[in-house]
């Protein structure tokens, strides 16, 4: 089993502030790094997808970094708003998928 | 187009009965796949379909879970003899590849809230 790990567990940040997270997993057996938004009551939403080493990934104010050698990834979010609140997910797929715990992130108006 | 979908979305069962779930992937999708998501954890991976076969079972927890897809469409993930251990989301999710080909992105279903009394 892969561990794939996500920190910070959650965060709380005011709006209008940028902020980032991280995804770590293991290099081997690594095709592919994943993102997913998941807002409560709703299904988890596919936001980036990423293979290469140095692949940057951005939608709007999110954009995603990868590092194949070292095994992270982060995600970063300028100018945070409200609707920003979920859990974002990664997951590192090679023959399977494997999903980190999540960071959930809370806006405050 | 339509996404995937589950049913039923909540069920409430005591402990010692049996379950189905079923999902519904987005037509055309390869692979499906069943995970389970307990509170405070990320999806953990119970099994996954290439077609009609079970490509990977290695997440079921034990013989009380099984899942079928006889048609490489809709699957039914069953469980005998529940117990309380066993209330979760339950998430299913498709995919137009399978994982290591193309970029494989999983597709959600909104989940079936299972509830062992």
């Amino acid at each position: 089993i892969l561990n794939v790990e996500q920190s910070p567990q959650s965060l709380h940040v005011q709006e209008g502030d940028s902020t980032n997270f991280t995804c770590s997993f293991p290099s081997s057996n690594f095709y592919a790094l994943h993102w997913y938004r998941w807002e409560t009551a709703k299904s988890p939403e596919a936001l980036f997808v990423m293979t290469l080493n140095g692949d940057e990934k951005k939608k709007g104010r999110i954009s995603a970094t990868l590092n194949t050698k070292e095994g992270y990834s982060y995600l970063y979010i300028k100018g945070s708003q409200p609707e920003d609140s979920a859990t974002y997910l990664c997951a590192s797929s090679g023959n399977q998928f494997y999903f980190g715990t999540g960071t959930s992130l809370t806006v405050i108006p | 187009g339509a996404g995937v979908s589950q049913t039923p979305s909540n069920k409430v069962t005591e402990k010692g009965k049996y379950v189905e779930l079923r999902c519904d992937p987005i037509s055309g999708h390869t692979a499906l796949y069943w995970y389970r998501q307990s509170l405070g954890q990320g999806p953990e991976f119970l099994i996954y379909f290439q077609g009609t076969g079970a490509a990977d079972d290695s997440g079921l927890p034990n013989d009380r879970f099984f899942a079928v897809r006889p048609e490489g469409s809709v699957s039914t993930l069953k469980i005998q003899r529940t117990e309380r251990g066993d209330s979760a989301v339950y998430l299913c999710a498709s995919s137009l590849n399978l994982p290591g080909q193309g970029t494989s992105t999983q597709y959600f279903g909104p989940g079936t809230r299972l509830t062992v009394l």
